[in-house]
């Protein structure tokens, strides 16, 4: 069973499209996260959810929203796509929102805006 | 700002060295310090977290070492393996409680 599974893996769309991204986590976690890979490869976070609670929201246009219907899941919503939105999105999760605590990731969505 | 900066950017080793890279960062505030392996197609998988100056952490043939007070860490591989072929990520989590990434050490290990 995976542990941290985003769907989908792909996502082609055009400009203008909204488009949502799913990650669910079966590690009983109570912290997740949505990281995207930026043109130089680096993992930025862009959002952390503590038991459902949004407690990281870094500066991302607000055409991102996510949203933890349980502590399970955490989707995130793009309005309004943008030929710079196109990266590789990850999903993670820890135990806890405790700065010591191992990130657990998803496989990744690769989004291409077109 | 906080600044994780990982050296080299790439490694390229035969099977059966033993290598090292290497993380550095900002001595003062420190809170604790991860890896990650990063295989190509996969997910990051965590490797260690270390909190403590001194610590270090072994798993399998890859162990780390820590030294908070001169803002280092090292990932040392011990006779590597093709499988090892992977990008090398340390991180730490800033005052805000985010992580922040370095560029990653990208090793190649050939047969």
């Amino acid at each position: 069973d995976t542990a941290v599974s985003q769907t989908p893996k792909y996502l082609v769309t055009q400009m203008g499209n909204d488009k949502s991204i799913k990650c669910e986590q079966n590690l009983g976690h109570d912290t997740m996260y949505w990281y995207k890979q930026d043109s130089k490869k680096f993992l930025k976070i862009m959002f952390s959810y503590n038991n459902k609670e949004l407690i990281i929201n870094e500066t991302v246009p607000n055409r991102f929203s996510p949203k933890s219907p349980d502590k399970a899941h955490l989707n995130l919503h793009i309005n309004s796509l943008e030929l710079g939105d196109s990266a590789v999105y990850f999903c993670a999760s820890s135990q806890g929102a405790d700065r010591a605590r191992k990130l657990f990731f998803g496989s990744g969505t690769q989004l291409s805006v077109l | 700002i906080l600044n994780v900066e990982q050296s080299p950017q790439s490694l390229h080793v035969q099977e059966g060295d033993s290598t090292n890279f290497t993380c550095s960062f900002p001595s003062s505030n420190f809170y604790a310090l991860h890896w990650y392996r990063w295989e190509t197609a996969k997910s990051p998988e965590a490797l260690f977290v270390m909190t403590l100056n001194g610590d270090e952490k072994k798993k399998g043939r890859i162990s780390a070492t820590l030294n908070t007070k001169e803002g280092y860490s090292y990932l040392y591989i011990k006779g590597s393996q093709p499988e090892d072929s992977a990008t090398y990520l340390c991180a730490l989590p800033n005052q805000g409680g985010k992580l922040i990434f370095g560029q990653g050490t990208e090793l190649s290990v050939k047969p």
